[in-house]
């Protein structure tokens, strides 16, 4: 049973660019949360989907946007980056219809470093 | 504003000894209660969830966490630290009517030889 699995592992991107991070849930979850882990710091809610829509969004700037498709993997799209943007982006994916006592399954995340 | 506060980014212990990682979260509503273990490299993984069943919750690889009310704490405990027990530790909380999990700033655990 695979579990929750993000691609590519390691991104290096220029200021400006834009990105494009990709994730597949483990089998069975209908619900993907991202977050963005700074070194030494907590995991940051960025947004969650469900049903293939934006259900809660973290405080981040639009220049983070997203998508869920139908069969539940997702994208996560940074424009316009920054040298801020640098960290580590990890998706979650959780089962029970985005019930929020459900625990989150975690990729390995991709490591995102803007030059 | 909900959060979650973990006391010391830092806990070192030798092999044997107690380990305690403090938890404390802001609320006015029951929360859901997680701590989660992230190894160098990698992803995070579930340790051990409080959903309001029992206030003594174990978990996997012997770690266990007390819920109390009265201190809006939710602290982590192992009796005995292993070598293979260092990595980053976070607490982390949900709450009925919002869909985020919210997680603390760590605390890594070294363990001493």
């Amino acid at each position: 049973d695979a579990g929750v699995t993000q691609s590519p592992t390691h991104l290096i991107k220029t200021r400006g660019q834009q990105v494009t991070l990709r994730c597949s849930p483990k089998s069975g979850h209908d619900t993907v949360s991202w977050y963005q882990q700074a070194l030494g710091q907590g995991p940051q809610f960025i947004f969650q989907y469900y049903e293939e829509e934006e259900r809660q969004r973290g405080n981040f700037p639009d220049r983070f946007s997203g998508h869920q498709f139908p069969n539940y993997s997702s994208e996560l799209n940074v424009n316009a980056l920054l040298l801020g943007d640098s960290a580590l982006y990890l998706c979650a994916s959780s089962l029970g219809r985005g019930k929020n006592n459900s625990p989150l399954h975690f990729g390995n995340g991709t490591r995102l470093t803007v030059t | 504003a909900q959060s979650v506060t973990q006391l010391g980014s830092h806990v070192s212990v030798s092999e044997g000894a107690l380990v305690l990682l403090r938890c404390n979260y802001s609320s006015s509503v029951p929360p859901y209660l997680f701590w989660y273990v992230q190894y160098p490299n990698q992803g995070l993984q579930l340790l051990l969830k409080y959903t309001s069943a029992a206030t003594l919750v174990k978990g996997i690889n012997g770690f266990e966490a007390e819920f109390k009310k009265s201190e809006t704490s939710f602290h982590l405990t192992k009796p005995s630290a292993h070598m293979s027990d260092a990595a980053e530790y976070f607490c982390a909380v949900s709450y009925t009517g919002g869909f985020k999990t919210i997680f603390g700033a760590g605390t890594r655990l070294f363990v001493k030889a």
